[in-house]
C-alpha cells in the first residue's frame, strides 16, 4: 500500500458526461501528479501540483482540469467525455515534486465511457 | 521519434532465468532514470532509481545506464513467478515532467 488513496475505484458513465476523480496524497507529501494509462498510449503525464499551485502540465486536454486543495487532496475533472477517454487514471504524490523525488502511485480509477 | 522507446513484449522466461529489460531515449540531457513495476490492476511502484551513468544494484535487480548510447537496462537475476508484471522505464525530462516507456510485460513460468 503506497499510502495514496483514490476514489472511486471504478466509474462507468456515458459520452458527454462530466466526472470528478479524487486523490489523497501520502501524509506529508506536498506534490500531486495525475496520469492517464490506456492500452494504446501507455502511461501519460497529465498535470502536477505542488502545495496548491500548478507546477507542470503534460498532455492534458482542455476538457480536463485539476486542482489541489488547501488540505492537499486533489481532484481531476473530466468533461464532455468521449469513448477515447476510457482509461485508468492514476494519481501519484511526492514530498516536494522535484526531479529526484520518488513518486508513489495510488491504485487508480478505472473510467469506462459508454 | 518518441522520447522513450520500450519494447512492449510480452517476454516469457522460465523461473531462475536472467531477464534483461531495455529502453532507449532520445535526449542526451536526461539525467534521472527509473524503473517501475506494475502488477495487474495496481499502480506502478518504483523499483530502481539511477542518476546519470553507471550501475545500481538492489538484491536481484540491477539498473544500468549507458548515456553514450542513450540506453537503459534492468536486469533481474534468478527470476521468480512473483516477478511477473509489467516493467516501465521512466525518465525525468526536466521541467518537473516524467515520461514513461510503454512497459514490457514479463511472464516468469514456474
Amino acid at each position: 500500500d503506497s499510502g495514496v488513496t483514490q476514489t472511486p475505484k471504478h466509474l462507468i458513465t456515458a459520452t458527454g458526461q462530466r466526472v470528478t476523480l479524487r486523490c489523497s496524497p501520502r501524509s506529508g507529501d506536498l506534490s500531486v501528479y495525475w496520469y492517464q494509462q490506456s492500452l494504446d498510449q501507455g502511461l501519460q503525464f497529465l498535470i502536477q501540483y505542488y502545495n496548491g499551485e500548478e507546477r507542470a502540465k503534460g498532455n492534458i486536454l482542455e476538457r480536463f482540469s485539476a486542482q489541489q486543495f488547501p488540505d492537499l487532496h486533489s481532484e481531476l475533472n473530466l468533461s464532455s467525455l468521449e469513448l477515447g477517454d476510457s482509461a485508468l487514471y492514476f494519481c501519484a504524490s511526492s514530498v516536494f515534486g522535484g526531479e529526484s523525488d520518488t513518486q508513489y502511485f495510488g491504485p487508480g480509477t478505472r473510467l469506462t465511457v459508454l | 521519434q518518441k522520447e522513450v522507446e520500450q519494447d512492449p513484449g510480452p517476454l516469457s522466461v522460465p523461473e531462475g532465468a536472467i531477464v534483461s529489460l531495455n529502453c532507449t531515449y532520445s535526449n542526451s540531457a536526461f539525467q534521472y532514470f527509473m524503473w517501475y513495476r506494475q502488477y495487474s490492476r495496481k499502480g506502478p511502484e518504483l523499483l530502481m532509481y539511477t542518476y546519470s551513468s553507471g550501475n545500481k544494484e538492489d538484491g536481484r535487480f540491477t539498473a544500468q545506464v549507458d548515456k553514450s548510447s542513450k540506453y537503459i537496462s534492468l536486469f533481474i537475476r534468478d527470476s521468480q513467478p512473483s516477478d511477473s508484471a509489467t516493467y516501465l522505464c521512466a525518465i525525468h525530462t526536466g521541467g518537473f515532467k516524467t515520461i514513461f516507456g510503454a512497459g514490457t510485460r514479463l511472464f516468469v513460468k514456474a
